[in-house]
């Protein structure tokens, strides 16, 4: 079936720009998450959502970064007035999990590559 | 917050086994330990979780002694294309509530003919 998908799988922004990543994440699944991965560095949580609420959000580096999950399925990562600090590749990962008694193992999309320039 | 250290790099041959060794000195009681594995420009991929004790499957174990402050991947009889960086992940979540989780810096497994 379907995997993880993330849209655009490039993208360059000029610094002061607003940009928006898009996840489809895996039809069915509740649990969602945002990491950003730095070059040469393993990938960092930025957030949670459990359906359509974010349960964590103590990941996002500033207020410029924001989520949302509005229907519980595709969720967006919007950084606003991007920096060059910003730039990375953005991992979302979906995972069927909701509760105890089954496995944590999360499904990754390819990522989007964040260039500010 | 659970934090994870992993050798940089690490070399082995065709054929051989290779174990990797996370370390996790802070990891709490309900976390789960998941090893994932990643190549250039993609997302990394389920490899191995397990919470104590052993755990094997068809690609892997997972070995993680009793207080759990570590653990060991073991891929048996590499090949060339296991060439690829590997990262333990430690933390949890559940509907009731979520926990930061925490990757590793990553080994970059280089497997030589």
């Amino acid at each position: 079936g379907a995997g993880v998908s993330q849209s655009p799988r490039y993208k360059v922004a000029k610094r002061g720009q607003d940009v928006a990543l898009r996840c489809d994440p895996i039809s069915g699944h509740v649990s969602l998450f945002w990491y950003q991965q730095a070059l040469g560095q393993g990938p960092e949580f930025l957030t949670y959502f459990q359906n359509e609420a974010q349960l964590d959000k103590s990941g996002l580096p500033s207020d410029r970064f924001f989520a949302e999950r509005p229907e519980g399925s595709v969720s967006t990562l919007k950084i606003q007035r991007t920096q060059q600090e910003d730039s990375a590749v953005y991992l979302c990962a979906s995972s069927p999990r909701s509760g105890g008694g089954s496995s944590y193992e999360q499904y990754f999309g390819p990522g989007t590559r964040l260039t500010v320039t | 917050l659970a934090k994870t250290t992993q050798p940089i790099s690490m070399d082995s041959y065709e054929g051989q086994e290779v174990n990797i060794t996370c370390s996790h000195n802070n990891i709490a009681t309900n976390d789960y330990i998941t090893w994932y594995q990643q190549f250039p420009s993609q997302g990394p991929r389920f490899i191995i979780q397990g919470y104590k004790t052993k755990v094997t499957n068809e690609v892997a174990s997972l070995f993680i002694p009793a207080d759990r402050k570590s653990s060991t991947l073991s891929l048996p009889r590499v090949s060339l294309s296991d060439t690829a960086v590997y990262y333990c992940l430690v933390g949890s979540f559940s509907s009731g509530s979520a926990r930061q989780l925490t990757f590793g810096s990553g080994t970059q497994l280089t497997v030589l003919p």
